[in-house]
Parts: structure tokens; sequence; C-alpha cells
């Protein structure tokens, strides 16, 4: 099955600083969203895109699929960014499994 | 509030009883996913169905069983509990964009 790697796995950051996190997967995907879990255990959708750049305030994402890469960009980082974030990852063959990623810790210090 | 609606949010039980996890999905979708997260884990799929009729199987133990009703609602049944069985459950619900969205979660833990 479909392969979703993400990177870095823990990131602890100043608050302001900026970060990019990275989603690779090993086949053409259908469908790729970005998850927000915060420290009370909710997933909260960022991002909705199969391809193409989205923005919404500080946080933007990029996805490349014939590159099988998607990018979170998260500006001027907040207390309340802490969490986990997941990349989910519908593949292209229709099995209609949505599979996510390990995610990446994010750790934002006041 | 994502529309998604999980009971029970929190049970806790001994080794070797059956518990049933319940969700409503979004008004208007048709696909439910259940997913298991074990303490410090990612997300596993467990389990997808589409308008009453499953749709994708994941590393569902044959202990778990599923199913949705004709109403869209969708039930976990988890019998035999083990420890080890002790994690988040979540359902997520789509439509025809396929945008997952999330309930709040059941969190089982068994002693």
């Amino acid at each position: 099955g479909i392969q979703v790697e993400q990177s870095p796995p823990d990131l602890i950051l100043q608050e302001g600083a900026n970060s990019t996190l990275r989603c690779n997967f090993s086949d053409s995907v259908n469908n790729l969203q970005w998850f927000h879990q915060n420290p009370w255990g909710q997933l909260i959708n960022l991002f909705y895109i199969p391809s193409g750049t989205k923005q919404n305030g500080r946080l933007s994402a990029t996805t490349v699929a014939t590159e099988r890469y998607s990018l979170l960009y998260i500006s001027s980082s907040q207390t309340t960014d802490s969490g986990v974030y997941f990349c989910a990852v519908e593949n292209n063959n229709r099995d209609d499994k949505i599979i996510f990623g390990k995610g990446t810790r994010l750790h934002i210090l006041p | 509030d994502s529309g998604v609606t999980q009971t029970p949010k929190h049970l806790i039980t001994a080794t070797g009883q059956r518990v049933t996890l319940r969700c409503s999905p979004r008004s208007g979708d048709l696909s439910v996913y259940w997913y298991q997260q074990s303490l410090d884990q990612g997300l596993q799929f467990l389990i997808q169905y589409y308008n009453g009729e499953e749709r994708a199987k994941g590393n569902i133990l044959e202990r778990f069983s599923a199913q949705q009703f004709p109403d869209l609602h969708s039930e976990l049944n988890l019998s035999s509990l083990e420890l080890g069985d002790s994690a988040l459950y979540f359902c997520a619900s789509s439509g025809s964009g396929g945008e997952l969205f999330f309930g709040e979660g059941s969190r089982l833990t068994v002693l």
C-alpha cells in the first residue's frame, strides 16, 4: 500500500518562529489533507489540498502531486500551534483507504 | 464543531469484556471511517463504510467488527478486550468531496 512519511518527527521552536513540515508519499494520490491534533486530542482540519497552494491566516500548504510531496508552512508560531500535525492521503487506486503519516510533533515555547 | 458525533467520550472496562462505540456522521455524508490511535501513535485505519456497505478494510482485528445502519450512523464493536486495545477510537465522515471530518473520539481504557 501507499507509504506516507512526515518530517521532522519532532520540532521545538520559540514563539514567533516559522516552520516547514513535510509529507512525502510513495504513490499518486486523489486527495491529501493536513490535520492538527491539539493537546486535548481533537483533530482539526487544516487543508484539503490534493494539488496547488492554499493559505489560511498564518498557515499555508503546497502540494506538488507530480513529485509526491506536500509542505505545511506555519509562520509567526504561537503556543496554541503546539500539537501533532498529520498528513493523510487517499491512494489514486481508489481503494478508499485514507492513510495517515506518523505526524510531526510541534512544541512552541513561550 | 465538525458535525461528527461520537459516544461515549470515555469508557473504562475490564479485559475480556465487549464494548460498542457509536458514531453519527455529518448530515449528508455517506462515508464513515474508523481509526485507532494508541498512546503517542499515529492513526491506524480500521474500516470504512459507504451508504451501509463495507468499502475498505485496514488492520482491523477479528475481535473487532463494525456496521453502518440505514440512518448512516455507525457502530464499532470491540470484543474479548485486551490491555493493548486501550486507545482513542476516532470516527470520521466524508461527503462527495472526500474531505474527512473527525469526531472528538472515544477514549477506551481496558484494565
